[in-house]
């Protein structure tokens, strides 16, 4: 148990279809992360909220849309997904300091496109 | 894409030291070295991490060398449930609420550690 929880676990849905994941860390981090992990490849960072503003969009696709409400949440939200974007995403947290930036990850969510 | 080199796969026998060397001949004076590890599906666990002195904690050593362009991590006793892949990384400095995307970390591919019984 990290700290940081990410709902759902598992997700199947169409091409067509809109959905969410949603992070929740309680370990009163002021960043939070999306990472994307396909099969044999390196973890692949997607977004960074600082301060939950957002700093880092790593030219991911529009069909994916980051929403951080909060310095403890932190959506993406889907839609119009293709295959290829089957993979894990880890939602990570972490206290940015100017020597320390351990980062925390959630267990994932399992993506299937279908 | 990784900024650092690791070797893809090493093997260890359980009990034993586990060495993980890591090149990142491209490392700034003010960036730290850290090291992950990811248990099969499961998000990646914090290990250690260092800027130029060695460090030891509870899971494992860091040996940076003098020119900090290499590293190696050291499993002293290793167990089967250290069999992971294991990232090496580093992060350069930033102050609180600095924008810029300098929070970001790059992992490569790792090294898979086997350890066996």
């Amino acid at each position: 148990e990290t700290g940081v929880t990410q709902t759902p676990r598992h997700l199947v849905m169409g091409m067509t279809n809109k959905k969410s994941l949603k992070c929740e860390q309680h370990l009163g981090h002021n960043a939070m992360y999306w990472y994307k992990q396909s099969a044999k490849k390196p973890l692949e960072l997607m977004f960074v909220y600082n301060f939950k503003e957002q700093t880092e969009n790593n030219s991911v696709p529009s069909r994916f849309s980051p929403e951080c409400p909060n310095s403890s949440h932190l959506f993406l939200h889907l839609h119009t997904l293709q295959p290829e974007d089957s993979a894990l995403y880890l939602c990570a947290s972490s206290q940015i300091s100017a020597t320390y930036n351990e980062q925390f990850f959630g267990p994932g969510t399992r993506l299937t496109v279908l | 894409d990784a900024k650092t080199t690791q070797p893809p796969s090493m093997d260890c026998a359980e009990g034993r030291a586990a060495n993980l060397p890591c090149n990142h001949s491209t490392i700034s004076g003010n960036e730290y070295v850290y090291w992950y590890r990811q248990i099969h599906s499961q998000g990646p666990q914090y290990i250690i991490h260092g800027l130029k002195n060695n460090e030891t904690n509870e899971m494992a050593s860091l040996i940076i060398t003098e020119d900090r362009k290499s590293s190696t991590l050291i499993l002293p006793h290793a167990t089967l449930r250290d069999t992971a892949v294991y990232y090496c990384t580093y992060y350069p400095f930033v102050s609180p609420g600095e924008k810029g995307g300098s929070e970001k970390l790059v992992f490569g591919k790792g090294t898979k550690l086997t350890v066996n019984p």
